[in-house]
């Protein structure tokens, strides 16, 4: 059974710096990676997707890695604002086609 | 409307009532899906519609009873629930199920 586990827990940073949000998965025989953003009460909003045969994908300040072998992904924030502050969400999509999501990584950005 | 809208985006019910949760897409999509975001645990997926047809069913009590009417409308039917069913429950799209999942803003529920 696949198990996302991401680390810290939770975050707090100084407005303006460059974060690393970690995300491992016990089995490599994915379809893809999404990374999420959910705000207090709110829904989810996709940030990224990586499918398995890519190696990162970038939006905006966003940075997404898969190794897929190894079982982890990153997600790089660059030069982080307090609207960044809000829970991030790693999932993996594996056979039989189900999305097997991480705990959750709290981050707030101090101003 | 665009995007993937829930309603009622909260609802109080008692352990006896019968209720509804309304899903509707409307980014052309032919998967949808049913979580469950309980407070300190990761999303469990309850329900998969692809194409109309119900492909998962992880294990979750009768008391929760989906329906999906056609490719753009998901339901999710309440009745008898336990005050433990309290959570936020989020609905989702994709085109194909090994595409990018499209989330709505999810109904909380709390059940007394």
């Amino acid at each position: 059974k696949q198990e996302v586990t991401q680390i810290p827990a939770a975050l707090s940073v100084p407005e303006g710096e460059n974060l690393v949000l970690n995300c491992s998965f016990t089995d490599s025989a994915i379809y893809n990676l999404q990374w999420f953003r959910q705000d207090p009460g709110k829904g989810l909003t996709s940030l990224l997707l990586i499918q398995s045969s890519q190696r990162e994908q970038t939006s905006g300040r966003l940075n997404a890695s898969l190794d897929k072998s190894s079982g982890r992904s990153t997600l790089y924030i660059a030069a982080s604002q307090p609207g960044d502050s809000a829970t991030y969400l790693c999932a993996v999509l594996g056979p039989p086609r189900q999305l097997t999501f991480g705990s959750g990584t709290q981050l707030t950005v101090l101003p | 409307e665009t995007g993937v809208t829930q309603t009622p985006r909260h609802l109080v019910m008692g352990m006896t009532n019968k209720k509804s949760l309304k899903c509707e897409q409307h980014l052309g999509h032919n998967a949808m899906y049913w979580y469950k975001q309980s407070a300190k645990k990761p999303l469990e997926l309850m329900f998969v519609y692809s194409l109309e047809e119900r492909v998962e069913n992880n294990s979750v009590p009768s008391r929760f009873s989906p329906e999906c009417p056609n490719s753009s409308h998901l339901f999710l039917h309440l009745h008898t629930l336990q005050p433990e069913d309290s959570a936020l429950y989020l609905c989702a799209s994709s085109q194909e199920q090994t595409y990018e999942q499209y989330f709505g803003p999810g109904t909380r529920l709390t059940v007394t």
